[in-house]
């Protein structure tokens, strides 16, 4: 069955740091880019950056949001992803989703989604 | 970055109607757009990629159409279970980005 199952969401205070994880599995994850999407309560989707796999470099991107505070990275042995989140914010509020594609091509749309994991930064 | 805006961004229809949502991008996106439904408390679904390409699972009353910055979701003869949210999505290659969603109910 093809999955991907976030993890390690939680409650944090402003300024702090969590790591959510994103596990994989059955679907050639060493192959494809790893989203991560977030949604407020009540809010739309917002893309908040990927990684690409081992033969494009593990380049990464970020939504401008949370450029130089969140880090993507990947461990293909794992066939897990990770979203490293520091000094958060209030506004980061929201369920995480990673999510990823059949295609390992450059172009992909995101045909597998996990259910989510939930951070909530407040005092 | 390249905006996406959809319109409109509440609709209301009635079973077995036709609607269309419309999505505009800030600049030329060629064919990369996907148009996901989401369901409260649910992960979004894939519908439509590469502006016209109907994922596997998905019914054919939804069709996509355009290229470049002006793409539109259609929805024909409208079934209750098609209440939902609707996004359109960019993925032209360094970056993504979502429009900020269609509720679509059905009356």
């Amino acid at each position: 069955e093809v999955q991907l199952v976030e993890s390690g969401g939680g409650l944090v205070q402003p300024g702090g740091s969590l790591k959510v994880s994103c596990a994989a599995s059955g679907f050639t994850f060493s192959g494809s880019a790893i989203h991560w999407v977030r949604q407020a309560s009540g809010k739309g989707l917002e893309w908040v950056g990927r990684i690409r796999s081992k033969p494009n470099n593990y380049a990464t991107a970020y939504a401008a949001s949370v450029k130089g505070r969140f880090t993507i990275s990947r461990d293909d042995s794992k066939n897990t992803a990770y979203l490293q989140m520091n000094n958060l914010k209030t506004e980061d509020t929201a369920v995480y989703y990673c999510s990823s594609s059949y295609t390992t091509t450059w172009y992909a749309a995101f045909d597998i989604w996990g259910l989510g994991t939930m951070v909530t930064v407040s005092s | 970055d390249i905006q996406m805006t959809q319109s409109p961004s509440t609709l209301s229809a009635s079973v077995g109607d036709r609607v269309t949502i419309t999505c505009r991008a800030s600049q030329s996106i060629s064919s990369w757009l996907a148009w996901y439904q989401q369901k409260p408390g649910k992960a979004p679904k894939l519908l439509i990629y590469k502006a016209s390409s109907l994922e596997s699972g998905v019914p054919s009353r939804f069709s996509g159409s355009g290229s470049g910055t002006e793409f539109t979701l259609t929805i024909t003869s409208l079934q209750p279970d098609d209440s939902a949210t609707y996004y359109c999505q960019q993925y032209n290659g360094y970056s993504n980005s979502f429009g900020q969603g269609t509720k679509l109910e059905i009356k």
